[in-house]
């Protein structure tokens, strides 16, 4: 069982570039998130769906636009991105029964 | 908004005990989320209290105080393993799990 795949695992992008970071579930879950981490200031959320084709606005979501056009895949993109944006990205789930999220391993952004 | 405080670092020696405060202000509560997080790695899933109380798996046990906006992790007979950041979520609602800063915990040999 995959769980939560997030991809790329790391990526170095001048500013000015368009990203997208990738996530794929196949829990089947409804509810999905993009955070980003920085040190001494936590998880923070961008973006979350709450189900396919509806999407919201977290803590941070300026500069990041997401899209959910199925129940697996919920991109999170940078259209163009600042060195503020250099951040480590977790992408996560959620178990509707439970309340539990389940990360992705991450990716690390870095602007230049 | 809201405001989830916990210490940001704390050491500890091998075999002994650890416990970790979370203090939370926040616009709603649905329950309180402790996960634990390796250098380098996702978050991952340690425990859950949404009544007030104590909640034990194992080694590690979990309080939670809604009048007191109050929780802690307690770490028992600690490891090298768990050297590790523990963060503190609250669920706001539907939708929002809220994180703390996090603790960084260092165990000594």
């Amino acid at each position: 069982i995959a769980g939560i795949t997030q991809a790329p695992t790391s990526q170095i992008l001048a500013a000015g570039r368009r990203m997208t970071l990738r996530c794929t579930q196949d829990m089947r879950h409804n509810a999905m998130y993009w955070y980003r981490q920085d040190l001494g200031l936590g998880l923070r959320l961008i973006h979350y769906s709450n189900t396919a084709g509806t999407t919201g606005k977290g803590e941070v979501p300026d500069g990041y636009s997401v899209s959910r056009a199925n129940t697996d895949d919920f991109p999170l993109t940078l259209a163009s991105a600042v060195p503020s944006q250099t951040s480590v990205y977790f992408c996560a789930s959620r178990d509707r029964n439970t309340g539990e999220l389940f990360f992705g391993e991450g990716s690390r952004l870095t602007v230049l | 908004g809201q405001n989830i405080d916990q210490p940001t670092e704390m050491t500890a020696t091998e075999g002994a005990i650890v416990q970790i405060n979370c203090t939370y202000q926040t616009s709603g509560f649905n329950g309180l989320f402790w996960y634990q997080q390796h250098a380098g790695e996702a978050p991952t899933f340690l425990s859950y209290n949404v009544l007030d109380g104590l909640e034990e798996k194992g080694r590690f046990s979990s309080f939670l105080s809604r009048s007191k906006g109050y929780s802690y992790l307690l770490l028992k007979e600690l490891q090298m393993k768990d050297s590790a950041s523990y963060l503190c979520a609250v669920r706001e609602n539907d939708y929002k799990l809220s994180f703390g800063a996090g603790t960084t915990v260092t165990v000594r040999a």
